[in-house]
């Protein structure tokens, strides 16, 4: 089966721009994450869909970050504008379902996109 | 918050010797506990899960223990080889709003050495 889809691998911006990110599940995956990976770090949650509905986005940086998922497949996050903090790997996973009460499903990677601010 | 602690941040090994990771989590309702493996540029794989309602897991040469008292689980390499280098990082799952999320470990460093 195909895996998670991201584009664009990499990207540079200086700070003040903004940027977005795309993401494609593994078909038949209901539920898709953003995280944000800091270089020597582990990944930290940015926010979590379930179908085309937010489920958490308690540490999505709202000011500036947003994301959105209209059909419940695809997925875009961006940052307007960015900061030097910002620079990281950003990271899409999905999984089969990840509804409290029936368990987590395993949670499948995408490549990343690493965006550089300057 | 909760979070979960991950030791040693680096280790290095001989080829053919065994690898342990163990990691601690501090939310007593985390019921699932994963292991990545990231490549250097690559994206995290899932190597190996365990559930709360197990206390051992081996696939091959790898295994994972569980101890739901202390809140701590292990990773356990045996036979280690050179492709095993990699970052591995353990994860927990906790309560977050309407749903589960996982909370990640900082990483370990594994080193092979042939």
């Amino acid at each position: 089966e195909a895996g998670v889809a991201q584009s664009p691998r990499y990207k540079i911006i200086e700070k003040r721009q903004s940027v977005a990110f795309w993401c494609n599940p593994i078909s038949g995956h209901a539920t898709l994450y953003w995280y944000q990976q800091i270089l020597g770090q582990g990944p930290k949650l940015l926010i979590q869909f379930q179908n085309n509905g937010v489920v958490d986005d308690s540490q999505l940086p709202k000011d500036r970050f947003s994301a959105e998922r209209l059909k419940g497949v695809d997925s875009t996050l961006k940052i307007q504008p960015a900061k030097l903090e910002d620079s990281a790997v950003y990271l899409c996973a999905s999984s089969l379902v990840g509804l409290a009460g029936l368990g987590l499903h395993e949670q499948y990677f995408g490549p990343g996109t690493r965006l550089t601010v300057t | 918050g909760e979070n979960v602690e991950q030791h040693p941040s680096t280790l290095s090994v001989q080829e053919g010797d065994s690898a342990v990771i163990k990691c601690t989590y501090s939310d007593s309702a985390s019921n699932y506990f994963p292991w990545y493996k990231q490549e250097l540029g690559k994206r995290p794989q899932l190597i190996i899960d365990i559930r709360s309602n197990v206390g051992e897991k081996k696939d091959q040469r790898i295994a994972v223990t569980l101890n739901k008292t202390a809140k701590h689980f292990s990773l356990h390499i045996t036979e280690t080889q050179p492709e095993d280098s990699a970052v591995y990082f353990c994860a927990a799952s906790v309560r977050g709003g309407a749903t589960n999320k996982l909370i990640f470990g900082t990483g370990t460093l594994l080193a092979v050495q042939p």
